[in-house]
């Protein structure tokens, strides 16, 4: 079975750039998450979705972040204008609705120069 | 909003040694609550989870919930270098987001 696919693994931004991160959930899954991972932070939530629609989304992250779900198998984050401070690990995850396991992908590192 | 806090920060254990770890979350209404491992340079996975008031264990590890006290914890019987990771708690009110704590990191020194 394939887990959480995200793409690209890495990536590297000048300040200023627009970026798209993509993610691909587990195949079923209705739930998606899109999470930024610091050391300082922790786990802080982007976005949530069901069945596509935006359930939640941090409000903290509303104005340079705009995350989308063009079809239940296939979401994209996209960051615009890029700052340094938005230098982390995005990470994107799915689950079936209700208190199910949460699965999460391995992650696109960004570091904005 | 919930407030998920998780201590220590840091730990570092002998191998063979019992580790505890512990989650405080703030909403009393929580109805799931999970430990998540996540090894350096890998994804979180999903280790264990509770959802009613007491105890589960699954091999060497145990899990305890006391909602009363807004408070669970991860033990860890034997510790093993390979337990060495960054273990998040997540607690959910049900049928919506997931909120993480930010995390202890455990190193198990052989």
């Amino acid at each position: 079975d394939a887990g959480v696919t995200q793409t690209p693994r890495h990536e590297v931004a000048e300040k200023g750039q627009t970026i798209i991160l993509k993610c691909e959930p587990v195949s079923g899954h209705n739930d998606l998450f899109w999470y930024r991972q610091t050391k300082i932070q922790g786990l802080e939530l982007l976005s949530y979705f069901r069945s596509k629609s935006l359930m939640e989304d941090g409000g903290a992250f509303k104005d340079r972040f705009k995350a989308e779900m063009l079809n239940s198998s296939f979401s994209t984050l996209k960051i615009q204008p890029t700052e340094p401070k938005d230098s982390a690990v995005y990470l994107c995850a799915s689950s079936l609705p209700g208190n199910t396991e949460v699965f999460f992908g391995k992650g696109t590192r960004l570091t904005v120069v | 909003q919930q407030k998920v806090q998780q201590s220590p920060e840091s730990l570092i254990v002998p191998e063979g040694a019992m580790t505890s770890l512990n989650c405080t979350f703030s909403d009393s209404a929580s109805q799931y609550f999970a430990w998540y491992r996540q090894h350096s340079g890998k994804a979180p996975k999903a280790l264990m989870s509770i959802f009613s008031n007491g105890e589960k264990e699954e091999g060497r590890f145990t899990i305890h919930l006391n909602k009363a006290s807004l408070h669970f914890s991860l033990h860890i019987r034997d510790s093993q270098p390979s337990d060495s990771a960054l273990y998040l708690c997540a607690v959910s009110p049900g049928y919506q987001n997931f909120y993480f704590g930010k995390g202890t990191s455990l190193t198990v020194i052989p």
